[in-house]
């Protein structure tokens, strides 16, 4: 696709239920990140891909946390057991990489979770 | 891990004013990249920058890139109301495979 799709755009769950996002990035785009936006600002980096291939995965709680991208499938990024601190807008953005890197992201328009 | 400190947090001014927004690190990066958020969307990038002591302009905002590319600084002048939003600096590593985000900075143009 052209844009980055993000599903589902609002999700809310009970303090320790599971939570599944997804995200279908750019056709063509080899880099997909992950962000948490708390308090509308901070953008807090999670997990990023390079394909299939988990790239950097400093930011992940790894105790609940966990992403995925497989071939011809939305990336997800899983949340289990989910804590009330959870409760962000959570942004995938793809990229493709040009001469020296990474060049535009481009966000897909966000899962807001809250977690009740 | 590269910090990015975006100053100020929060903005609030009059339209017809001009502001500067900064984003400073202790770190080298390869380019760094200027994004715009409207409530509700992702951020759209406004600018990247390569070059130490690179400076953009689109329209009324004015970028430029320290020259030892730790830092940045967005302005804009003659704010209008639709400027208004949440402006986002980010770094590239020097691998170039590394999008860090600075804290972000809330502009409010008020009429």
């Amino acid at each position: 696709g052209e844009e980055v799709a993000q599903t589902p755009k609002h999700l809310v769950r009970g303090e320790g239920q599971k939570a599944k996002l997804y995200c279908a990035p750019i056709k063509g785009h080899s880099y997909v990140f992950w962000y948490q936006q708390v308090l509308k600002n901070e953008f807090k980096f999670l997990i990023s891909f390079q394909n299939e291939n988990v790239f950097d995965e400093t930011g992940m709680p790894k105790e609940r946390f966990s992403a995925k991208c497989l071939p011809n499938s939305p990336c997800s990024l899983e949340i289990q057991a989910t804590k009330l601190e959870d409760s962000a807008v959570y942004f995938c953005a793809s990229s493709q990489w040009g001469e020296v890197g990474v060049t535009e992201a481009f966000f897909g328009q966000g899962t807001r979770l809250t977690v009740v | 891990t590269q910090l990015l400190e975006q100053s100020p947090q929060f903005l609030s001014i009059q339209e017809g004013e001009n502001l500067t927004v900064y984003c400073n690190s202790s770190s080298v990066f390869s380019s760094l990249q200027w994004y715009r958020q409207e409530p509700g969307e992702g951020p759209v990038l406004l600018v990247t920058v390569v070059t130490g002591g690179e400076v953009k302009k689109l329209k009324r905002l004015t970028f430029q890139f320290g020259d030892a590319r730790k830092d940045s600084s967005l302005h804009i002048t003659a704010a209008q109301t639709g400027d208004t939003g949440l402006y986002l600096c980010a770094g590239i590593n020097n691998a170039g495979n590394m999008l860090t985000f600075g804290g972000g900075t809330r502009l409010m143009v008020k009429p």
